[in-house]
């Protein structure tokens, strides 16, 4: 059974910063591409980055380009985002979301952590 | 950018009734969408890809049709359990991926 735990969010003023992991389990984790997508209170879903199998190709929104590198680590199982430069609309729950493919092009999500809330506010 | 509106944006049905929720692309996306529910304090849930793909597990009263632009989600008779929110998303153009509005179906 695929299972995606995130974990890292907390509450943190603006400007700050927090990283977040998702930890893998019940798939060849290095096989599928990997996603992060978050969901504001009480509104939709927004695509945050996308990392390839290899780790090789990566690619965000604009809205987090430069401010929350994406990365993963094979051997441990583990998806990654690093959040920089915090701003209070980054507040959301972001949730890990695995692709159906080994390639970012196959962003079908088809398994999701149960999320993990980010606040920014002072 | 992709964008995706979603019609209507609430649907209050009986259960049992048919539910038909349209997806609009702005501009063609092939046949790369998906459709996801989301019930609340859940995770979304893939339902279908590719337009009209069943992902695994999905009963078959879910059913997906279109290309180019217009999307339709379909459930043939509404278990009390498909009271949600469904979001489509296109994965034709990107980055980046982008989903829709959303369509709230809710107890009439």
């Amino acid at each position: 059974e695929v299972q995606l735990l995130e974990s890292g969010g907390d509450m943190v003023q603006p400007g700050g910063s927090l990283r977040l992991s998702c930890a893998a389990s019940g798939f060849s984790f290095s096989d599928y591409a990997m996603n992060w997508v978050r969901q504001a209170p009480g509104k939709g879903l927004e695509w945050v980055s996308s990392i390839s199998g290899s780790g090789g190709s990566k690619y965000y929104a604009d809205s987090v380009k430069g401010r929350f590198p994406t990365s993963r680590d094979n051997s441990k199982n583990t998806l990654y985002l690093q959040m920089n430069s915090l701003r209070a609309e980054d507040t959301a729950i972001y949730y890990c979301a695995k692709s159906t493919g080994s390639a970012v092009s196959t962003a079908n999500f088809d398994s999701w952590g149960q999320g993990t809330l980010v606040t920014v506010s002072s | 950018e992709i964008v995706l509106t979603q019609s209507p944006a609430t649907l209050s049905l009986s259960p049992g009734e048919r539910a038909t929720l349209s997806c609009r692309a702005s501009q063609s996306v092939n046949s790369y969408i998906a459709w996801y529910q989301q019930k609340p304090g859940q995770a979304p849930r893939l339902l279908i890809y590719d337009a009209s793909n069943r992902a695994t597990g999905i009963p078959a009263r879910f059913s997906g049709s279109g290309s180019g632009t217009d999307f339709t989600l379909t459930i043939s008779s509404l278990e009390p359990e498909d009271f949600a929110v469904y979001y489509c998303q296109q994965r034709y153009i990107w980055p980046p991926f982008t989903f829709g509005p959303g369509t709230k179906v809710d107890i009439k």
